[in-house]
């Protein structure tokens, strides 16, 4: 699986847009790029995932380049509950691991 | 629907001491997987259930078996605790091994080897 590499901290203040970038330039074809998010040391939470097109869930929106090389995961209004260490990932379609790095920790700021 | 659930939430463990880590899930998923976390640090994969009845290693599977006793439960056993097993552990599950099929976490159990 490819390795991704994350800033290690970021502030946002609330009812502000979180941008939240992540690099993947070893990235495969086959390859999903997915987000995770872990609030205060409880289990991991999906947030959403893509392969080469944008995604938007209730959550969040993923943007993904068009050489795949990076993303962002935008939260578009943070709020005080959205601060967390956010995890990028990327797996193999035929891969079972989720290789967790040490993520980014983001503090939404009153 | 209580999704991915795990006990204990909390162990407090002797060196050499044996226990088990129950989790189970009630989402129909067919694949299941226990994690570690150290402190300060991102999941680590110790072992992995496919599909109900097989088993394989992770990245960091010495000091650990594993059971997928059925569909619903994979169980996590220490046969003799170490000191460096001290960490929180996370069993996730999810509908197939397909990678567009999310995982879904527990909530922990949190270990200490003295």
């Amino acid at each position: 699986d490819a390795k991704t590499t994350q800033p290690t901290s970021m502030d946002c203040a609330e009812g502000r847009a979180a941008n939240l970038p992540c690099n993947h330039s070893t990235i495969s074809g086959n390859e999903y790029v997915y987000w995770y998010r872990q609030i205060h040391s409880q289990g991991p939470q999906y947030i959403i995932h893509g392969l080469k097109n944008n995604e938007t869930n209730e959550m969040a929106s993923l943007i993904i380049t068009e050489d795949r090389k990076s993303s962002t995961l935008i939260l578009p209004h943070a709020t005080l509950r959205d601060t967390a260490v956010y995890y990028c990932i990327v797996r193999a379609i035929y891969g079972q691991n989720f290789v967790f790095g040490p993520g980014t920790r983001l503090s939404v700021l009153p | 629907n209580a999704g991915v659930t795990q006990t204990p939430k909390f162990q407090v463990l002797k060196t050499g001491q044996s226990m088990t880590l129950q989790c189970a899930q009630d989402m129909n998923h067919n694949s299941m997987y226990w994690y570690r976390q150290d402190p300060g640090m991102g999941l680590r994969l110790i072992y992995y259930s496919a599909s109900e009845g097989t088993t394989d290693k992770g990245e960091v599977p010495n000091g650990y078996n594993v059971s997928r006793l059925n569909k619903r439960e994979f169980s996590l056993r220490l046969e003799s605790a170490a000191p460096s097993q001290t960490s929180v552990y996370f069993c996730a599950s999810s509908s197939t091994g397909d990678p567009s099929y999310e995982q879904y976490f527990g909530p922990g159990t949190r270990l200490t080897v003295t």
